[in-house]
């Protein structure tokens, strides 16, 4: 089966910019996570949806971050505006559910703010 | 959600047996415990997952002892290819329950 996809791999932007990112999950899995992952630390969630649903978003820094899964299947997280510290590998994340729930990640994004 | 303790590195030599060990004393009822592998540039991996006593599949074994508050993660006869991050983490298998990742345990495999 395909795997989770994430698109650009890749994205450097200045500070006060603004810049989405996209995730299409493996397909049939109803869980979606989004994880922010600093250089030298583990991947940390920002927002997890199940279907188009907003399951937890407590660590999302919502005055700037955005996400969205309008259609239950691929999602969006969004920055606005950019700052240095955002500067991290996105990662975004699906599960199986009925009865696995082992996290299947995307490769990420590599954001780098200037 | 369980907090876990991991060492920060271990260094191993081809051919070896390597296990990790994990802490989680304050692990919850329903909580499961999970291992991940990272490559760098990647997403993190499954690799293993269980409840109690121990869970083998073809990559690594997990062992849990009776009072779960500690986990090991065993990788029979590393090669240079298991140089990686681990993470262990501990939390409810239901769909609805984030994990939360520490950071993790870098294996650095030699030869």
């Amino acid at each position: 089966e395909a795997g989770v996809a994430q698109s650009p791999r890749y994205k450097i932007i200045e500070k006060r910019q603004s810049v989405a990112f996209w995730c299409n999950p493996i397909s049939g899995h109803a869980t979606l996570y989004w994880y922010q992952q600093i250089l030298g630390q583990g991947p940390k969630l920002l927002i997890q949806f199940q279907n188009n649903g907003v399951v937890d978003d407590s660590q999302l820094p919502k005055d700037r971050f955005s996400a969205e899964r309008l259609k239950g299947v691929d999602s969006t997280l969004k920055i606005q505006p950019a700052k240095l510290e955002d500067s991290a590998v996105y990662l975004c994340a699906s599960i199986p559910g009925t009865g696995r729930y082992e996290q299947y990640f995307g490769p990420g994004t590599r954001l780098t703010v200037t | 959600l369980a907090k876990t303790t991991q060492p920060i590195s271990m260094d191993s030599y081809e051919g070896q047996e390597v296990n990790i060990t994990c802490s989680h004393n304050n692990i919850a009822t329903n909580d499961y415990i999970t291992w991940y592998q990272q490559f760098p540039s990647q997403g993190p991996r499954f690799i293993i997952q269980g409840y109690k006593t121990k869970v083998t599949n073809e990559v690594a074994s997990l062992f849990i002892p009776a009072d779960r508050k500690s986990s090991t993660l065993s990788l029979p006869r590393v090669s240079l290819s298991d140089t990686a991050v681990y993470y262990c983490l501990v939390g409810g298998n239901q769909a609805g329950t984030a994990l939360i990742f520490g950071k993790g345990t870098t294996l650095s495999v030699s030869s």
